[in-house]
Order: structure tokens, then sequence, then C-alpha cells
């Protein structure tokens, strides 16, 4: 139990584009879920957090909004990447805590590269 | 602000020797510290979680350790196997819920 993904697995984009990343919970409710990024050899940032049916909250020098965050379901949250230069470039990692506890469950990740 | 640092950064052992992770946090009111094992270009797999009450936690060949009052945990992995190469992350939890990851040590088990 506990499955989240994210779609798509990697993805290329040229700069000035903007991009979306799904994150669901496929097996179980997900009222709050967390967005993180990843540079080559560094750990997870988090980004956000977001609370379903309520605005996310950001990191302090995370851009809301050019990182715009949406959690209109209890399955489903996305990340826009808007108007994306190459330093976005990164590994882009969801997270979803349900209603019991407070262990968080990870995505696969999405590899955005932006030309 | 919470700080969590990983010590080593990088380990190389050959097949069959254990292996000690360490973990160290600036901020001991932590409501409970996972650790996780990350594959190149992958995401994450919870490896063990540790509730701030706990003082260790034991899953097959892994264990790890928890000292809240010192800021540190250890993950040792016995017989170690080629495998187990991978970078080990640790994270502690706020009451808040927010996770706050170490660098993470890149291990390499050589047959």
């Amino acid at each position: 139990g506990a499955v989240v993904s994210q779609h798509p697995s990697r993805v290329i984009c040229k700069s000035g584009t903007s991009v979306k990343i799904e994150c669901r919970s496929l097996d179980f409710q997900a009222t709050t879920m967390f967005w993180y990024r990843q540079f080559p050899k560094q750990s997870l940032m988090l980004m956000a957090t977001s609370n379903e049916g309520s605005k996310a909250t950001y990191e302090q020098g995370v851009e809301k909004d050019k990182f715009l965050i949406n959690h209109a379901s209890l399955t489903l949250s996305t990340l826009t990447v808007t108007s994306a230069h190459p330093e976005d470039s990164s590994f882009y990692i969801c997270s979803a805590r349900g209603t019991v506890s407070y262990e968080q469950y990870f995505g696969p990740g999405t590899r955005l590269t932006v030309t | 602000k919470q700080e969590v640092t990983q010590i080593p950064a990088a380990l190389s052992v050959p097949e069959g020797e254990n292996l000690v992770l360490n973990c160290s946090f600036t901020d001991s009111a932590i409501y409970n510290l996972q650790w996780f094992r990350q594959d190149p270009g992958k995401g994450l797999t919870s490896l063990l979680l540790i509730q701030s009450s706990q003082r260790e936690q034991t899953s097959g060949r892994l264990n790890a350790s928890l000292d809240k009052s010192s800021g540190r945990s250890t993950l040792y992995i016995a017989a170690s196997q080629p495998g187990d190469s991978a970078t080990y992350l640790c994270a502690v939890q706020d009451s808040w819920g927010k996770l706050q990851f170490g660098a993470g040590t890149q291990v390499v088990v050589t047959p």
C-alpha cells in the first residue's frame, strides 16, 4: 500500500515554456502533499507544502509565482514550473501524507531538463 | 533552524563488511527520524522510521538507533552486499510534519 506516482518521469522543454508535473496517491487519500527539489549530488530541499483545498505554503526563497501548486483533490497535486529557465533543471520529487500518521510516501521523481 | 549532517559523505567497502552510517541533527525537538535509500536517478525508498520516543528500529539486516538528546542516529547494515550500493539519506520530521534531509552518504559495496 501507500503508493505515490508522478507523471511525467522525464521532461525536456525549451526555455520560456511551462511544464506541469502531476503527483498522485494511488491507494490512499493524501490530505497533505510536499514538493521537493534535488540538484545533482545534493539532498532534497522542501519547496512547498500543499494541503487539499487550500493554498500551498512555500519555503523561504521559493517563488510562488514561478512554481504554481494546485491540490484540488485528495489524490492529486500538480506543480507547474512557469517560464522555465535552464537553472530550473532539476529532479522534482513529491511526497504524500495520509490522514492516519505523519509518515510521508514518496513518488519516483520527475527529471526536468530546460534547454 | 534544524540542520542535518551525514558522515561520511561517501563510503566504499568490500562485500560482507558491516556498514555504519551516521546522522546528526542540531534541534532535538523532532517528531521522528527516517532513513531512506535512493538509487541513482530514482525516488526514495523508506528503510526505517524511528519515533522520537523509540531508541531503535530493526528490519532484516538493517538496524537504526536514535539518541535524541545528543542529536544522533546511526544506521547499521550487516553483511553488506553489492545490491546495497546506493545513497542513504536520513531525515528528521518536526511536529508540523516537515522533513529536513541530510546530504546523504553514498555507499559502494564491491564484490
